[in-house]
């Protein structure tokens, strides 16, 4: 079976500094790979989607990155934190592929909170 | 203006009551709509999918989509205090490597 995991669970940043959140899937291959943020009162905000190896397609304009080293290997970064990128952080993967839909599996999340 | 709409409540309902949840949205491209449930501080997890116009039902809980409205709705019958919960509405393109917009997601509280 499939199994999706993050880490930390929880972390706390001064503004100002770096960040870097991991994501990992097991049970499935080239998969695609989503980062998702939600900010309190609010939808999913879909940050960052990736559907291979070093493909990375950004949805909004932020102060985040994004990368894929490995095949189930998905990691959100930041250099320099702000304040308004206090939220909780999901990652989401789906079955590959461009066409019809495939349903998302997302992880258990990582609450920010920028100081 | 938002692509999809949905209010964010908290709405509050007795044990055994009907929820009723809606979304509208304004992208009639939209071809699969879907309902996720979130508990508080975990992910979403899958609840209905329904592609195109139409219902569906699974067990206690109802989807229906109506595109010529650009509206979707969730229906949960006989509401248990294990439903409170937050309710997101989501939708897709075809061809859009499984990408989805959320709505803003509806806190339900059942009370017993």
């Amino acid at each position: 079976s499939q199994t999706i995991h993050q880490w930390p669970a929880t972390l706390v940043q001064p503004v100002g500094s770096p960040l870097s959140l991991e994501c990992t899937v097991e049970g499935t291959s080239n998969p695609n790979l989503y980062w998702y943020r939600q900010a309190a009162g609010r939808g999913l905000q879909l940050l960052f989607y990736s559907v291979g190896i070093g493909q990375i397609s950004s949805e909004v304009p932020q102060n985040l990155s994004a990368s894929r080293p490995q095949d189930r290997q998905f990691i959100l970064s930041s250099k320099k934190l702000l304040l308004s990128d206090s939220g909780f952080y999901l990652c989401a993967w789906s079955v590959g592929g461009r066409s019809s839909y495939n349903e998302q599996f997302f992880g258990p999340g990582t609450r920010l909170t920028v100081l | 203006q938002k692509e999809v709409e949905q209010d964010p409540g908290p709405l509050s309902v007795p044990e055994g009551a009907i929820v009723s949840l809606n979304c509208t949205y304004s992208n009639s491209a939209f071809q699969y709509f879907m309902w996720y449930r979130q508990y508080s501080r975990k992910g979403p997890e899958l609840l209905m999918y329904t592609y195109s116009s139409g219902n569906k039902e699974d067990g206690r809980f109802t989807a229906q989509v109506d595109k010529s409205s650009k509206y979707i709705s969730l229906f949960i019958r006989d509401s248990q205090p294990s439903d409170s919960a937050t309710y997101l509405c989501a939708m897709s393109l075809t061809d859009s490597w499984g990408k989805l917009q959320f709505g803003a997601g509806t806190q339900v509280v059942v009370t017993p």
